[in-house]
């Protein structure tokens, strides 16, 4: 069984201050993790994605998530925030393929807000 | 590259009505992936097609759901009759073969019930 907690609903800060975003999983097998951000009115984008290789995974527009399987934990994480990063993000956890295919558990979403 | 396009955008129905949400997935890909997201809760996973084939339908919630993918292209959801906790946000993936991991999502369609 697997599972995903994203520990905070909304998140504040000021433009040009870091970005945290904390996700906490659980899984009963090596799992895969990925990062998704929602814009109003558009598709969820792919962030990143951790499958087993480097602990520490850079993505898309400066954004990189550590996998720590000790505290179970996929935080991500922005040196700066843009005020185009202002969107809501999705911790997504799959852990073994289902007849080949990875059914995803995704958590609540984390509201971003990016004060100028 | 077209992304994955969803119709309509915004659905508003009366209980016991029927919707049909459509889903255009990326070319080429042969999995499609159909997810839910109702007021206040977590995207949920519906049912994945690979080509025509349903491979996994174990989230579909009930028989007033049923989803097609004929032909291996664009796929259908409706739900006959409409009830109000059928509301929600209706979002479709789709990828390629071997990469089940990575998928693209469409903009979704925001199904309204009253």
């Amino acid at each position: 069984a697997q599972s995903v907690t994203q520990l905070d609903s909304h998140v504040s800060v000021s433009e040009g201050t870091p970005v945290l975003l904390r996700c906490n999983y659980s899984s009963s097998y090596s799992p895969s993790l990925f990062w998704y951000v929602q814009h109003p009115n558009k598709g969820l984008q792919l962030l990143l994605k951790y499958t087993s290789a480097a602990t520490l995974v850079k993505g898309i527009n400066g954004f990189e998530a550590e996998f720590k399987k000790s505290e179970t934990s996929f935080h991500l994480t922005k040196p700066s925030a843009h005020m185009s990063d202002a969107a809501e993000y999705f911790c997504v956890v799959s852990d073994l393929p289902t007849g080949g295919s990875y059914i995803p558990t995704f958590g609540r979403g984390t509201s971003l807000i990016v004060h100028p | 590259e077209a992304g994955v396009t969803q119709f309509p955008s915004h659905s508003v129905i009366e209980k016991g009505q029927t919707v049909t949400l459509r889903c255009d997935p990326i070319s080429g890909h042969d999995n499609l992936y159909w997810y839910r997201r109702v007021m206040g809760k977590e995207i949920k996973f519906l049912l994945h097609f690979v080509k025509e084939s349903k491979q996994d339908e174990s989230g579909m919630p009930n028989n007033r759901f049923l989803a097609e993918r004929t032909g291996g292209t664009y796929s259908t959801l409706k739900v006959q009759p409409a009830e109000l906790e059928d509301s929600g946000v209706y979002f479709c993936a789709s990828s390629r073969q071997g990469k089940s991991y990575e998928q693209y999502f469409g903009p979704g369609t925001r199904l309204t019930v009253t």
